[in-house]
Order: structure tokens, then C-alpha cells, then sequence
């Protein structure tokens, strides 16, 4: 069978430091923004949301920043652990559906 | 509380086949939608049902994929008859309301070969 692109953009860190996993998102009416965590063998997993109205979001560890202006997202993840290794993905959708629209993804990678 | 279950967790099967996949919700999630996520993108959304209604299935390949959600709790996704492209991973997920936190189960991981 074919063979799908697998290579995923991936983000190496050390363990302790913090991590920055960024999206471009492409439609300028998404009011509603998700982070997901996949490890292998799981569904996406909700790490933290933002709407549109905010441009920063703190939960434990981790921070969303979206600037609406050139549409992007950010997730930080403070001190790094070797349990946050994982494919990370951003997902808008708008108010009047609840579609969601995922981005590519970037696998993190913790070294010790 | 119970997470979203799907069954079976791996699939093999011969191309133009059929197969299909099953859905439990968590127990009151009113919405439930199906997603299709090919090795190394993204979840793409399939269908979306709200109770036992489709409110979205503008991306399912309607001449092979069905999906059904009788009584407005389980689901099931069918495809007949698969194809190579087919193969992934199909990802079920409910919220108790549109627009509100998605809750994913563990997939279904099919492969046509």
C-alpha cells in the first residue's frame, strides 16, 4: 500500500528545560483553539484551550499564547518531562460548528 | 467516569472487504463524531452525529463509508468496500454538547492490505 508521510516536524529537548511547539492556523474565522497530546496507541488527549478573545491561557505547566494577527498558536511547557514525550497537535474550529480542524503535528521528544 | 470505548483495537483486512467499527460514548454526550487519522497527519473529521442525527458528513466518502447512531448512544462506522487508502486509525470521540470538550476513545487501527 501507499506509504503516508511520517515525518513529523520533531522538537528535541532535554528534560527540565522548556518546550515551545508552535502552529500556523489558516482560516481567520476559528474562534476556538485546542491543544491535543497523542502518545502512541491513544486517542489526542485535551491539554488547554483558548478562545479568541484571549491571547494567553495558563494551566499546569502550560501555556498557550494565539496571536490572531498572523495566526499562530504556541504551546510552552515548563520543565519538561520525560511523560510529556508525545505528538502534539493544534485544532481550531469555529462558533457556529464544532468540527474541530487539526494541524499537522510536531513530536516532542524528551532526552534525559 | 467511563472514557469513550471503540472495539475492535486492530483491524486486518483484504481490500474490498467489508469492516466495521463500534462506538460507545461516554454515558450523556449528545454529540459524537468519527475521525479518520492517517499515519503521521492529523485527525480528519468524518461524521458528526447530535443524539441520532447527522449534522456533518460533508467529508465522509458516502459511497463506501456509512454510519449510523441508533438511539443516540452507540455508533458504528462501516466501509464497503475497503480500499488501500483506508487504512488508519479511526478515532471516535463525544461532547456533551457541540463545541464543547472533546473526549477521544483509543482508535481503531485498520489495515488494508
Amino acid at each position: 500500500g501507499e506509504s503516508v508521510g511520517l515525518h513529523l516536524p520533531t522538537l528535541s529537548v532535554q528534560e527540565g528545560d522548556n518546550s515551545i511547539i508552535n502552529c500556523a492556523y489558516s482560516n481567520s474565522a476559528s474562534d476556538y483553539f485546542i491543544w491535543y497530546k497523542q502518545e502512541s496507541g491513544k486517542g489526542p488527549q485535551f491539554i488547554i484551550d483558548i478562545r479568541s478573545n484571549m491571547d494567553k491561557r495558563q494551566g499546569q505547566r502550560v501555556t498557550v499564547l494565539l496571536n490572531k494577527t498572523v495566526k499562530h498558536l504556541s504551546l510552552q511547557i515548563a520543565a519538561t518531562q520525560p511523560g510529556d514525550s508525545a505528538v502534539y497537535f493544534c485544532a481550531e474550529t469555529t462558533g457556529t460548528a464544532s468540527k474541530l480542524t487539526f494541524g499537522t503535528g510536531t513530536r516532542l521528544q524528551v532526552t534525559l | 467516569e467511563a472514557g469513550v470505548a471503540q472495539s475492535p483495537r486492530y483491524k486486518i483486512i483484504e481490500k474490498r472487504q467489508s469492516v466495521a467499527f463500534w462506538c460507545n460514548p461516554i454515558s450523556g454526550h449528545a454529540t459524537l463524531y468519527w475521525y479518520q487519522q492517517i499515519l503521521g497527519q492529523g485527525p480528519k473529521l468524518l461524521i458528526q452525529f447530535q443524539n441520532n442525527g447527522v449534522v456533518d458528513d460533508s467529508q465522509l466518502p458516502k459511497d463506501r463509508f456509512s454510519a449510523e447512531r441508533l438511539k443516540g448512544v452507540d455508533s458504528t462506522l462501516k466501509i464497503q468496500p475497503a480500499k488501500l487508502e483506508d487504512s488508519a486509525v479511526y478515532l471516535c470521540a463525544s461532547s456533551f454538547r457541540p463545541h464543547g470538550g472533546y473526549t477521544f476513545g483509543s482508535g481503531t487501527r485498520l489495515t488494508v492490505v
